[in-house]
């Protein structure tokens, strides 16, 4: 009974192309995000969707689209992917003015080539 | 800049022993200060903190908020091999959801 669950877990892909993670959460949250970790370790807020409408938008390059196609799903699309995009990417999932605690998918460790 | 800064970067010790882990922070809009334990993968809650010097525990851990000095710290007593793990503190800003800033993070090794 996974919580939040993410896929794939791994994505190893050449410079240039386009790829989709999805995410999705059985919580009955209201409110998801995505976060990205670099290899020092740092989580970054990149996305935040409340009811499907985006809510934050970090500094993040164009070549990201976030789609949340119902309040229980977040996909993260990445167009013309860069060797910077290597990174951890995690989905998590909150319930706003419930307890608000974050909660973390298992993450999609993405590798660009 | 918002900043979330944690030390040691790294500590490591004997099982049994007890540490503590600091968390300071310098933001804008402080809403909470989080802390969670990352193990191989997702970053799993411990405690969430929002009030000044009410402790709260679990177990063999704890934490505690001084918002006039703007810190918290992660007390875990008697440790574990299994407590080894990154430690990261996130304070959150919200901004019409959760916005958290994160630490980078303490990695903690336990001896046997």
């Amino acid at each position: 009974d996974t919580a939040v669950s993410q896929t794939p877990k791994y994505l190893v892909t050449q410079m240039g192309n386009d790829k989709s993670i999805k995410c999705e959460q059985n919580l009955g949250h209201d409110t998801m995000y995505w976060y990205k970790q670099d290899s020092k370790k740092f989580l970054k807020i990149m996305f935040s969707y409340n009811n499907k409408e985006l809510i934050i938008n970090e500094t993040v390059p164009n070549r990201f689209s976030p789609k949340s196609p119902d309040k229980a799903h977040l996909n993260l699309h990445i167009n013309s992917l860069e060797l910077g995009d290597s990174a951890v990417y995690f989905c998590a999932s909150s319930h706003l003015g419930g307890d608000e605690k974050l909660f973390f998918g298992s993450g999609t460790q993405l590798s660009v080539l | 800049e918002d900043k979330v800064v944690q030390s040691p970067l790294s500590l490591v010790v004997h099982e049994g022993d007890t540490v503590t882990l600091n968390c300071s922070y310098e933001v804008t809009n402080f809403r909470s200060l989080l802390w969670y334990k990352q193990e191989k993968k997702a970053p799993t809650f411990l405690f969430m903190l929002t009030s000044s010097g009410i402790e709260k525990k679990s177990g063999r851990l704890s934490s505690i908020l001084d918002k006039k000095e703007l810190f918290s710290i992660l007390n875990i007593t008697a440790t574990q091999t299994g407590d080894s793990a990154v430690y990261l503190c996130a304070v959150d800003l919200f901004q019409g959801a959760q916005k958290l800033v994160f630490g980078q993070g303490t990695r903690l090794t336990i001896n046997p």
